[in-house]
């Protein structure tokens, strides 16, 4: 198994662009959700999703969508990059709620 | 959610036995206590989790005290790749929602 994969690694992007981060699990995990982490902070809870057409926000959703329309794939979108999402970006994925979540490496995101 | 409290960074010596403490004084009764380690920046791994009674695994010891309003995780022999960010965090049965804090960094000194 892969585990969790996330792409890209490392992005920029400019103020007001969008895109797309993807993130895909071989584990037939019901459960998906993303995480930002702010330099020196801890990961806050983005959007989650308990399963295939089902997402739901989490603590900090502004600027961000989400959409689960496969068990494997949670792709979060930013809709029009503003500086402040310049952060780390973690998905993560459980066999069933947030027990046990397994993460991805990250993607690395600067906006200018 | 009930908040932790966690000291911002520890010190252990290599093959000692390395315990995290963490706070949780607003704790419910149907709220797990999980932990979470994050080696460099690195995604988070999970450790441990427990509701009221001590656990152990293979990675560590959980005990939780017996009013739940505090918790230390044991590494029992820690070595060198244990140096990381080790996160104490509760969740509600029923959310989908850990409230990460900021986590104790500790090294482990060879």
């Amino acid at each position: 198994n892969a585990g969790v994969t996330q792409t890209p690694k490392f992005q920029v992007l400019k103020t007001g662009q969008s895109m797309t981060l993807q993130c895909a699990q071989d584990m037939n995990h019901e459960y998906m959700s993303w995480y930002r982490q702010d330099p020196g902070m801890g990961l806050r809870l983005i959007h989650y999703s308990v399963g295939a057409g089902i997402t739901d926000q989490g603590e900090v959703p502004n600027g961000y969508n989400v959409s689960r329309s496969t068990t494997e794939d949670f792709p979060l979108r930013l809709l029009s990059a503003a500086p402040s999402q310049t952060s780390v970006y973690f998905c993560a994925s459980s066999l069933q709620g947030p027990d046990t979540q397994y993460f991805g490496p990250g993607t690395r995101l600067t906006v200018l | 959610d009930a908040k932790t409290t966690q000291p911002t960074s520890m010190d252990c010596a290599e093959g000692r036995a390395a315990n995290l403490p963490c706070n949780h004084s607003t704790i419910s009764g149907n709220e797990y206590v999980y932990w979470y380690r994050q080696i460099h920046s690195q995604g988070p791994q999970y450790i441990i989790h427990g509701l009221k009674n001590n656990e152990t695994n293979e990675m560590a010891s959980l005990i939780i005290t017996e009013d739940r309003k505090s918790s230390t995780l044991i590494l029992p022999h820690a070595t060198l790749r244990d140096t990381a960010v080790y996160y104490c965090i509760v969740r509600v049965v029923g959310t989908y929602k850990y409230i990460f804090g900021t986590g104790t960094r500790l090294k482990v000194l060879a």
